[in-house]
Order: C-alpha cells, then sequence, then structure tokens
C-alpha cells in the first residue's frame, strides 16, 4: 500500500538529549513537510523539501534539523537547542503541482523527561 | 499567506447537515480554499478544495459566493465519527516555491447522539 510511515509512535528524551524521528513514503512525492502540532492548536511548519538534498525553512525551523539525501525519506532531528520540544510532529508529503492535496503520516508523539 | 478564521467550535445532532463558515478577506486571485479533517491523534485529511461556485464530493460540499471572501464547508448527515477539528486553508496552487500549509485553529466539530 503506498502511504507515509512515521516511527516511532511514541518517543521519550531526556533534556539535553538529540533526537530522529523518521519518515518514509512510498508515494513517489516530490515534496516532503514536517508539522509540529500541541495541545489544541494548529499545525506550524518546522522545515520543507522540494527535491532531493534541498530544503526550506518553516515558521519554527529553530532547534531543528532536516536532512533529503533520498527521495523517498525525510528525517527530523530535535536537537538539545529546541526549548520546548514536547509535542505531536506530524511529516506530509505531495506532488507540485494540482491540488494542495498534502498526505499526513501518523505522527510521532514526542516528550522530554 | 492569506489569513482566515473559522468558529472555535460547533455542535451538532446525528443526521443533521452540519455548515462550517470559512473568512478569508485577503484572498487573493490565485488562490485555492480547501478544507481538511483531523482526528485526535492523527494526521490530516484532506477533504475537498474548490476556487469559486460549489464543488461537491462523496464526503462534502464547499460553496464560494462569488467574492471568494468567505466559503462555507457543508457535511451532509452527520454521524458520531464525524467528530473531528476542520481545518480552512487558503493557498496558491501555482505557487511552487512554498506549497506548505499554514494551519489555523480550526473548528471543533463535536456530534452528539
Amino acid at each position: 500500500d503506498g502511504g507515509i510511515t512515521q516511527s516511532p509512535k511514541y518517543l521519550f528524551r531526556k533534556e539535553g538529549q538529540n533526537v530522529t524521528l523518521s519518515c518514509e513514503q512510498n508515494l513517489n512525492h516530490d515534496a516532503m513537510y514536517w508539522y509540529r502540532q500541541d495541545p489544541g492548536q494548529g499545525l506550524r511548519l518546522i522545515y520543507y523539501s522540494q527535491i532531493v538534498n534541498d530544503f526550506q525553512k518553516g515558521d519554527i525551523a529553530e532547534g531543528y534539523s532536516v536532512s533529503r539525501e533520498k527521495k523517498e525519506s525525510f528525517p527530523l532531528t530535535v536537537t538539545s537547542a529546541q526549548k520546548n520540544p514536547t509535542a505531536f510532529y506530524l511529516c506530509a508529503s505531495s506532488t507540485l503541482s494540482g491540488a494542495f492535496e498534502q498526505f499526513f503520516g501518523p505522527g510521532t508523539r514526542l516528550t522530554v523527561l | 499567506l492569506a489569513k482566515t478564521t473559522q468558529p472555535i467550535s460547533m455542535d451538532s445532532y446525528e443526521g443533521q447537515e452540519v455548515n462550517i463558515t470559512c473568512s478569508h478577506n485577503n484572498i487573493a486571485t490565485n488562490d485555492y480554499i480547501t478544507w481538511y479533517q483531523q482526528f485526535p491523534s492523527q494526521g490530516p485529511r484532506f477533504i475537498i478544495q474548490g476556487y469559486k461556485t460549489k464543488v461537491t464530493n462523496e464526503v462534502a460540499s464547499l460553496f464560494i459566493p462569488a467574492d471568494r471572501k468567505s466559503s462555507t464547508l457543508s457535511l451532509p448527515r452527520v454521524s458520531l465519527s464525524d467528530t473531528a477539528v476542520y481545518y480552512c486553508l487558503v493557498g496558491d496552487r501555482m505557487d511552487t516555491g512554498r506549497r506548505a500549509l499554514t494551519f489555523g485553529s480550526g473548528t471543533r466539530l463535536q456530534v452528539q447522539p
């Protein structure tokens, strides 16, 4: 089945540690995105990538880093510089034309202990 | 990106029609209107998109008046499973420079039995 997978579903981190969230898609989409969602809030864009080996900062990129070495993969690293990392993280992908339809993964819930 | 305004929450009963209105006074000529649905602890799911007049698919209808400064998502005969948060988004479908979406806080729909 085509879709987006994220792992792990739940992640616990100690303060001061970096942690990497995985996102993989087999939809052959060019664009991939990372969003953060806090309780009761909408989604905020962290980073996005439209092509391999290129990515752009979103609205809240500080304390995060990404890579896009393969079309299918767009991992997100939450660094120790991110002040309030506890949140629900969503990865999405889309084509670069046509409808504004983004396909979302199931999300990773990160908790900093 | 055009700012959108939606009601924070709405209540309905099973079998009723629900209309959620979104205001987007600063919508630009090339902007499309898109609606997403999100269940708790899941990623948003695309519902419908339109540019003007009326669009209908198997789950919803989207009504857009001639001035395009607002839009209404119509859900016919809602069921308990339609309880979710609904997001209205406005964006330029042709803007390949940034196809990432800006999500507001959405409208929390609660369907009662």
